[in-house]
């Protein structure tokens, strides 16, 4: 069966520190990956997807990245941290494009003091 | 572009119904159905794929006008463990990855 994880599970980080967020698929290959944010108000903000090693497309300008360096791994980064990038980020996976459910990790609590 | 979602909260007594909506200022190819209990990861419930499809999950059921570019969930004799945000998703067009979320309605449903 497919698992999907995401750590840490919680951060506290100072504004200005950088930040990277690991996401692993197991029991599957060439998934769909996608990195959330949930914040107060805003719902689930996409932020990034991808659909193959090395391919990332982005969906919110900020100063966070994002890297697929193998299959099913998934990297969310950044190099300065904001006030605004507290949330919970959730890593997420599907198998097809417009079928079929949305797998999610257990998510990331970022805090940035 | 999110899709708006109505309405933002609601309150039940156990055994009433509710609709939450989903619209979107763009066609939609389909639309899926997410439930969120508080500090847990969203948990699907349904797409749908065809305009004016109707789809049902227990005593919960949505309904699809492409048309109109919008989508209503029903929860019929709400339970208790209905409580929380539901969230829905619209993909554009057939073949896109890109899947957009709503700001979510949040559900209480009391004895």
């Amino acid at each position: 069966s497919q698992t999907i994880h995401q750590w840490p599970a919680t951060l506290v980080q100072p504004v200005g520190s950088p930040l990277s967020l690991e996401c692993t698929v197991e029991g599957t290959s060439n998934p769909n990956l996608y990195w959330y944010r949930q914040a107060a108000g805003r719902g689930l903000q996409l932020l990034f997807y991808s659909v193959g090693i090395g391919q990332i497309s982005s969906e919110v300008p900020q100063n966070l990245s994002a890297s697929r360096p193998q299959d099913r791994q998934f990297i969310l980064s950044s190099k300065k941290l904001l006030l605004s990038d507290s949330g919970f980020y959730l890593c997420a996976w599907k198998q097809f494009a417009n079928t079929g459910e949305l797998f999610f990790g257990e998510g990331s609590r970022l805090t940035v003091l | 572009q999110q899709p708006v979602q109505s309405p933002q909260a609601v309150i039940l007594r156990e055994g009433e119904d509710a609709v939450i909506n989903c619209s979107s200022s763009k066609a939609l190819y389909s639309v899926h159905w997410y439930r969120q209990k508080h500090g847990e990861a969203p948990v699907f419930l349904m797409i749908l794929l065809k305009g004016g499809e109707q789809k049902g999950h227990e005593k919960i059921s949505a309904s699809f006008n492409e048309k109109k570019q919008q989508s209503s969930l029903y929860l019929t004799a709400s339970q208790l463990s209905y409580s929380g945000t539901y969230f829905c998703g619209t993909v554009p067009s057939p073949g896109s990855y890109q899947l957009t979320f709503g700001k979510g309605t949040k559900l209480s449903v009391i004895p």
